[in-house]
């Protein structure tokens, strides 16, 4: 069985250009979660999404955003990306449904630096 | 608001050595627990979860952890440390009730591994 698949594993962006990552879940799974990943602040959660839905958000600014497909593949996009955004960001897919007590899968991430 | 903490930032063991790393938790009430090990530019792989039922949980590549409730850690373990076990530890936690499923990191232990 597949796992989580993030495009692409690296992009480079200058500051103030905007950036679209992707991600597809394992089959089946319905919850879609971000993360980022600095040195300083470790993993920080960023949105999940369920069913297209955007169930919860992190403490980020605006300028971060997602969405969910009808086949659970989950876009984020950053806006005018500062040099504080080079970060790996990771996705993570779940069964979630209303249940709690399931895992969640990671895939590789996407290194984004920005010069 | 709940938190995780990972006391030990990093951590040097040799080969063939048993090891522990420490996980603390703070929430309300009994969460889903998690470790997860990642390897350098690498995604999050999950070693090991608890849900209910049984305090000592077996995970892959030979790792263990143990939930107690009453000091609010779930530690990890091993045996016998191989050198493929060098890698970025991470202890995780979500919310048992519904809700969005959020994932809460500690910062992480490093783990060396001296031939």
């Amino acid at each position: 069985k597949a796992g989580v698949t993030q495009t692409p594993r690296y992009l480079i962006k200058t500051r103030g250009q905007q950036v679209t990552l992707s991600c597809s879940p394992i089959s089946g799974h319905r919850s879609v979660s971000w993360y980022q990943q600095t040195p300083g602040q470790g993993l920080q959660f960023l949105f999940e999404y369920f069913s297209e839905t955007q169930r919860n958000k992190g403490n980020f600014p605006g300028r971060f955003s997602g969405r969910q497909f009808s086949n659970s593949r989950s876009e984020m996009n950053v806006s005018t990306l500062e040099l504080g955004d080079s970060a790996l960001y990771l996705c993570a897919s779940s069964l979630r449904g209303d249940r709690m007590n399931t895992e969640a899968f990671f895939g590789q991430g996407t290194r984004l630096t920005v010069v | 608001a709940q938190s995780v903490t990972q006391p030990d930032i990093h951590i040097t063991v040799s080969e063939g050595a048993s090891l522990e790393l420490r996980c603390n938790y703070s929430y309300g009430a009994t969460p889903y627990l998690f470790w997860y090990v990642q390897s350098p530019g690498q995604g999050l792989q999950l070693l090991l979860k608890y849900f209910s039922g049984d305090t000592l949980v077996q995970g892959i590549k030979g790792f263990e952890a143990e939930f107690k409730r009453s000091q609010s850690s779930f530690n990890l373990r091993k045996p016998s440390v191989h050198w493929s076990d060098a890698a970025e530890y991470f202890c995780a936690v979500v919310p048992s009730g519904a809700g969005s499923y959020q994932l809460t990191f500690g910062k992480g232990t490093k783990l060396s591994v001296i031939p």
